[in-house]
């Protein structure tokens, strides 16, 4: 069965600093994987997609996320936090391997501070 | 903006009662998904449906039910409510099956 864990459910950073938010992964075969942003009373926004082309992935807004078999991970960083990043970041895994039914991790909630 | 729209935004009423809520897709796209976000369950996929058929199935109580119309929006009914059905319920759509999918705004649904 797939499933996502997201490590933090709260990250804290400076702005200007790197962001970092931990996701694992388990799944029986190849995933796809995603990064949905969902900014205070608004909908969810896709960040990036992992498909099994290449292993870094970058996003919008600066984001970018490694995708490691090894590790069975899928972090997603970003150099330099904008006070505008504030909001709850989930990682997805695809259950079909495609864009079918979708399973959300728990959830990060990431604040940046002046 | 997604190009998604759901209303009501926001949905008040009491236990037992049948609510329904509705979800545009974005023009053009054929599959729609809706989802359920709850404090103690977090985000959950409910139910598909792909130009007019059920397609797939998540974690969807027996109480509700969905339909997607020849127009290609869709309705999710809640009926019976229960406290613990207060939530956030996404809709999403995208393109064909296997694609991006694009949220909408959501809408909030408290059972008093």
């Amino acid at each position: 069965a797939q499933s996502v864990t997201q490590l933090d459910s709260h990250v804290s950073v400076s702005e200007g600093t790197p962001v970092l938010l931990r996701c694992n992964y388990s799944s029986s075969y190849s995933p796809s994987l995603f990064w949905y942003v969902q900014h205070p009373n608004k909908g969810l926004q896709l960040l990036l997609k992992y498909t099994s082309a290449a292993t870094l992935v970058k996003g919008i807004n600066g984001f970018e996320a490694e995708f490691k078999k090894s590790e069975t991970s899928f972090h997603l960083t970003k150099p330099s936090a904008h006070m505008s990043d504030a909001a709850e970041y989930f990682c997805v895994v695809s259950l079909s391997g495609g864009y079918n039914k979708l399973i959300f991790g728990a959830g990060t909630r990431l604040a940046v501070h002046p | 903006d997604s190009g998604v729209t759901q209303t009501p935004k926001h949905l008040i009423t009491a236990t037992g009662q049948r609510v329904t809520l509705r979800c545009s897709p974005r023009s053009g796209d054929l599959s729609v998904y809706w989802y359920q976000q709850s404090l103690d369950q977090g985000l959950q996929f409910l139910i598909q449906y792909y130009n007019g058929e059920e397609r797939a199935k998540g974690n969807i109580l027996e109480r509700f039910s969905a339909q997607q119309f020849p127009d290609l929006h869709s309705e999710l009914n809640l009926s019976s409510l229960e406290l613990g059905d207060s939530a956030l319920y996404f809709c999403a759509s995208s393109v064909v099956e296997y694609d991006e999918q694009f949220f909408g705004p959501g809408t909030r649904l408290t059972v008093l």
